[in-house]
């Protein structure tokens, strides 16, 4: 059961590239988030989704995007990139219903916009 | 909107003394709580949650947790620290009772113990 993958791990990017990250999960999670963590600041909310073909805006969207085609997966994607965005993203899925559960994270991938 | 304050942003101390990070919370409702750990090039995890009942809560590697409704409170606690414990912990509360689904997080205190 591999839980939450993220990929790439690590990436670098110039200004005004674009790149998706990836998220999947095998844990039949109906809600899945995307959060970036920045040094002092916690995390942050982007984007979640309550199930396939629904997302939703968290606390900082701008300048992202996601979609949910699949239960699986959720990935996100920067158009433009630029140098705030240089931030460790974090995917994370919960099951949704009212069963106690914890929300479980993936390992991160750190993204530098130069 | 709810808010996490972590007042402590870095907490240095030697092994095997004690430790209280602080967690408070402004929401007015019912809340669920959360301390996650993350270690050094890792990914959160969790170290112990509180959702209802007993409000001492315990977790893994030794940590517990108090929820005090009065004060808005869930500091996390360890008697005596080790140099694995060296971290970034985040306190997180969810909204609505029974649920993680929609999760506020604090900034974060880095514990740094020496050995």
């Amino acid at each position: 059961n591999a839980g939450v993958t993220q990929t790439p791990k690590f990436r670098i990017l110039k200004i005004g590239q674009s790149m998706t990250l990836q998220c999947t999960q095998d844990m039949n999670h109906n809600y899945m988030y995307w959060y970036r963590q920045d040094p002092g600041m916690g995390l942050k909310l982007i984007y979640y989704s309550v199930g396939a073909g629904i997302t939703d805006k968290g606390e900082v969207p701008n300048g992202y995007n996601v979609s949910r085609s699949t239960t699986e997966d959720f990935p996100l994607r920067l158009e433009l990139a630029a140098p705030s965005q240089t931030s460790v993203y974090f995917c994370a899925s919960i099951r949704g219903d009212y069963s106690n559960q914890p929300q479980h994270f993936g390992d991160g991938t750190r993204l530098s916009i130069l | 909107a709810q808010s996490v304050s972590q007042h402590n942003h870095h907490v240095i101390l030697s092994e095997a003394a004690s430790l209280e990070l602080g967690c408070n919370y402004s929401y007015g409702g019912t809340v669920n709580l959360f301390w996650y750990v993350q270690y050094p090039g890792q990914h959160l995890q969790l170290l112990l949650k509180y959702f209802s009942g007993d409000p001492l809560v315990k977790g893994i590697k030794g940590f517990e947790a108090e929820f005090i409704k009065s004060k808005f409170s869930f500091n996390l606690r360890k008697p005596s620290v080790q140099w694995s414990d060296t971290a970034e912990y985040f306190c997180a509360i969810g909204r609505g009772s029974g649920s993680a689904r929609q999760l506020t997080f604090g900034s974060g205190t880095q514990l740094t113990v020496l050995p």
